[in-house]
C-alpha cells in the first residue's frame, strides 16, 4: 500500500511570506504526527493529531506555526511571517494510533523549507 | 523528563562485519518503547526495529537486533553482515505509555567501506 506522502518535496520562499506544508498518511492511521529536523540532528516533535483533533501541540515554537487535520485524514502544517530560522525539514508521520507504547510511526519524505 | 542519547556521531564499519551503534535512555515510564529509523541521503526515516520495555526477548528482524538492557537503559542496535546500503544516518527513538511523539537521538552516522 501506498506510504506518507509529502507535498511539496521542496520549498524555497522569502522571508516573512506563509507557507503550507501537506502531508496525506496512510490509508487507516488515525495519528498523524509533525516533526522538524534541522541539519545534523535528530527530528523535534511538533504536533500530533489523533483523527481530527490536535491532541499534543506542545512542540509547536510560536504562535506563527499552525496544523489542520479537518477530516481526519489530510493534514497540512501552517507557517505563517516566515522566518530564517525556519529552514529546516519537515517530516510527517503517521501510525495506526493504538495505545501503549508499541505504536510504530510511519515517516513520509518530507518537505525541505528554505526560507531566504 | 525523556532524553535519547546517542553518542556516536560517526562510525565506519568494514563490509560484511558487524557493527553496534549505541543509545541510551532516560524515562521515567515504566512502559515504553524504543525504535531505531534508518535515514539515508534521500531523507526518508525507515523504520528497523521496535523494543518493548517489558519484553523478555530482545527484538530481531532480519540482519537487524536489538541488544536491550533494561537496567542499563540502553537499547544498541546491532546490525550483523553490513551491507553497502546500510550506510547511512541512524537514529534511536523512544515512545512512553502515556505520550505519543517520539523523542528522538542525535543520530550516529554509519560508512560501510568495501
Amino acid at each position: 500500500g501506498a506510504g506518507v506522502s509529502q507535498t511539496p518535496s521542496n520549498k524555497v520562499t522569502e522571508k516573512g511570506k506563509y507557507v503550507e506544508l501537506r502531508c496525506d498518511p496512510i490509508s487507516g492511521h488515525t495519528a498523524l504526527y509533525w516533526y522538524r529536523q534541522s541539519l545534523g540532528q535528530g527530528p523535534e516533535f511538533l504536533i500530533y493529531f489523533q483523527g481530527t483533533g490536535a491532541a499534543d501541540d506542545s512542540g509547536l515554537p510560536n504562535d506563527r506555526f499552525f496544523a489542520v487535520r479537518p477530516e481526519g485524514s489530510v493534514s497540512t502544517l501552517k507557517i505563517q511571517r516566515t522566518e530564517r530560522g525556519d529552514s529546516a525539514v519537515y517530516l510527517c508521520a503517521s501510525s495506526m494510533g493504538t495505545s501503549g507504547s508499541g505504536d510504530t510511526q510511519y515517516f513520509g519524505p518530507g518537505t525541505r523549507l528554505t526560507v531566504l | 523528563a525523556q532524553k535519547i542519547t546517542q553518542t556516536q556521531p560517526g562510525m565506519f564499519v568494514q563490509e560484511k562485519e558487524a557493527v553496534t551503534l549505541d543509545c541510551t535512555y532516560d524515562t521515567s515510564d515504566q512502559s515504553y518503547g524504543l525504535f531505531w529509523y534508518k535515514q539515508p541521503s534521500s531523507g526518508e526515516m525507515i523504520f528497523l526495529i521496535y523494543q518493548g520495555s517489558y519484553d523478555q526477548q530482545n527484538a530481531t528482524e532480519g540482519r537487524y537486533s536489538l541488544n536491550f538492557q533494561k537496567a542499563r537503559k540502553s537499547a544498541n542496535l546491532v546490525i550483523s553482515a553490513s551491507q553497502l546500503g546500510d550506510s547511512a544516518m541512524y537514529f534511536c527513538a523512544m515512545r512512553g505509555f502515556n505520550f505519543n511523539k517520539f523523542y528522538f537521538g542525535s543520530g550516529t552516522k554509519l560508512n560501510v567501506k568495501p
